[in-house]
C-alpha cells in the first residue's frame, strides 16, 4: 500500500547542530509539506513543495530549509538547531497541481525532536 | 487573513453521549475548503472530511456528522453515541483557493475525552 513515512521517529540533538528529518511518500503525489505542532498553536506550515525543484516558505520557515530532488522525498533541515525548535514535526502530501492546499493532505506519523 | 477558531480546548463526556465540536472560520475568499482531522493518542493525523464552500449540505458518516453553515462561518462536527475510541484531539482546518496564499490553516484543536 502507498504510504508516507518519516524518519527518525524520535531525535534528541544539541543546540547548534545540523539536523535533517526525512519524509518519503509512495503515492507519487506532486505536493509535499512540513508542519510543526506545538501546544497552543495547532499545526503551522514550515515549507512546502509543488514538485521537483520547487520549494516555498511557509508561516514559520526561519531556521529551516528543504530541497526537492525527486517526487518521493522532501527532507527538512534545521541548519543550526535551537531549543525553540523542539517540537513534533509532521510531513504531509497531496495529489495535484498548483492549487495544492485545496486538496486533501495526508500526514506521516510525525517526528518528535528535542533540542537540548 | 484566514483564521480557524476552536474555542473548546477540552471536552469530556460519558460514553454513549453525543458531543459537538465547534469550528468557526474567517476568510475573505468565496472559494475555500474546510477539513477535519483526528489525532488519536498514538499521534498520527487522520483525515476525516473535506468540504468546499459551495456545498452546504450536511454530511453523515456513521456516527459522525458535519454541519456547515456559511451564514455563521461554522463547520461543526458531531459524534453521536460516543465511544472510548473517539478520544482524541480533533483539528479543524481551512484553505483558500487564492493563488499565492495556498496554505492549510489549522485551529488549535479540541481534546475530546470519552469517559467509560
Amino acid at each position: 500500500d502507498a504510504e508516507i513515512t518519516q524518519s527518525p521517529r524520535h531525535k534528541i540533538t544539541e543546540t547548534g547542530r545540523q539536523v535533517t528529518l526525512a519524509c518519503h511518500q509512495t503515492w507519487n503525489h506532486n505536493n509535499m509539506f512540513w508542519y510543526r505542532q506545538d501546544l497552543g498553536h495547532g499545526l503551522r506550515l514550515i515549507h512546502y513543495s509543488y514538485g521537483v525543484q520547487d520549494t516555498n516558505k511557509g508561516e514559520v520557515s526561519d531556521g529551516y530549509s528543504v530541497s526537492r530532488s525527486n517526487t518521493e522525498d522532501l527532507p527538512l533541515t534545521l541548519e543550526s538547531a535551537a531549543s525553540s525548535q523542539t517540537s513534533v514535526y509532521f510531513c504531509a502530501s497531496s495529489a495535484s497541481g498548483r492549487r495544492a492546499n485545496t486538496d486533501t493532505q495526508y500526514f506521516g506519523p510525525g517526528t518528535r525532536l528535542t533540542v537540548l | 487573513a484566514q483564521k480557524v477558531t476552536q474555542a473548546q480546548t477540552e471536552i469530556s463526556v460519558v460514553e454513549k453521549e453525543d458531543v459537538t465540536l465547534d469550528c468557526v472560520y474567517e476568510t475573505r475568499d468565496t472559494t475555500y475548503y474546510l477539513f477535519w482531522y483526528k489525532q488519536p493518542p498514538s499521534g498520527e493525523l487522520v483525515f476525516l472530511i473535506r468540504r468546499n464552500s459551495f456545498d452546504e449540505q450536511n454530511e453523515i458518516s456513521g456516527r459522525y456528522s458535519w454541519n456547515f453553515q456559511k451564514s455563521t462561518s461554522s463547520f461543526n462536527f458531531t459524534i453521536t453515541a460516543s465511544q472510548v475510541v473517539d478520544s482524541a484531539v480533533y483539528f479543524c482546518a481551512l484553505s483558500e483557493e487564492n493563488f499565492g496564499n495556498e496554505k492549510l490553516t489549522f485551529g488549535t484543536g479540541t481534546r475530546l475525552t470519552i469517559i467509560p
